[in-house]
């Protein structure tokens, strides 16, 4: 079935640090792509998404590629913020459906 | 503006009780989907509704039970037979169309007392 790998938390930065949190999948078909931020308390927001091979999307400062060639997915931002610390979701729909496959999270501390 | 809106943020349960969690969206949606998440772990599927009055069981779906009597609204019943209840309970929805992603709510945080 689909699947979604991220890399183990907590990642730790200092501010004005470059981030990359690492997401792979394995999927049938060609699925599209998304990463959710959630932080202390609150729900998930959608961060940004990618449905297509070589798309970018991009939000706030931060991006990912979508990479059929590897199957990845993996989030950055050029220099992070204190008010970046969050847990961050990579997800992925496959086959033209609308549920939604989660990876376990990882969880950004960012510190001055 | 349209939104998803779960109450109440906190809730305490003894045990042997149900208990209802609301989840009501403006948005249109005819999808809804209620996630259990445990302290540093991922999200758990308990049940999702694709249309009114229809339902599927997710993942995680013991001992919780659901409705869909309108396009809007999608509570959640924890019952009595949920083992280990106390978690954060998050409730999303999307479009039917392909690849649209989810909105979620805030959460409601059920604690066992």
């Amino acid at each position: 079935g689909d699947s979604v790998t991220q890399m183990e938390g907590p990642v730790t930065l200092s501010e004005e640090a470059f981030l990359t949190i690492n997401c792979t999948y394995t999927a049938t078909g060609y699925p599209s792509l998304f990463w959710y931020v959630q932080y202390p308390g609150e729900g998930l927001q959608l961060l940004l998404k990618a449905t297509k091979a070589d798309d970018k999307g991009s939000n706030k400062g931060f991006e990912a590629t979508y990479r059929k060639e590897t199957t990845s997915f993996h989030l950055e931002k050029g220099s992070v913020q204190v008010s970046d610390s969050a847990v961050y979701f990579c997800a992925l729909i496959t086959g033209g459906g609308n549920k939604l496959t989660f990876g376990t999270g990882t969880q950004l501390k960012v510190e001055l | 503006d349209g939104g998803i809106t779960q109450s109440p943020k906190y809730l305490f349960r003894k045990e042997g009780q149900n208990v209802t969690l609301s989840c009501e969206q403006n948005l249109n949606h005819d999808a809804m989907y209620w996630y259990r998440q445990d302290p540093g772990q991922g999200l758990r599927l308990i049940y999702y509704s694709q249309i009114v009055n229809d339902f599927q069981k997710g993942d995680i779906a013991e001992g919780y039970s659901v409705s869909r009597e309108k396009k809007e609204s999608f509570p959640l019943t924890v019952t009595s037979a949920q083992k280990n209840p106390t978690a954060f309970y998050l409730c999303a929805s999307s479009r039917t169309e392909p690849n649209y992603g989810y909105t979620f709510g805030s959460g409601t945080r059920l604690t066992v007392v």
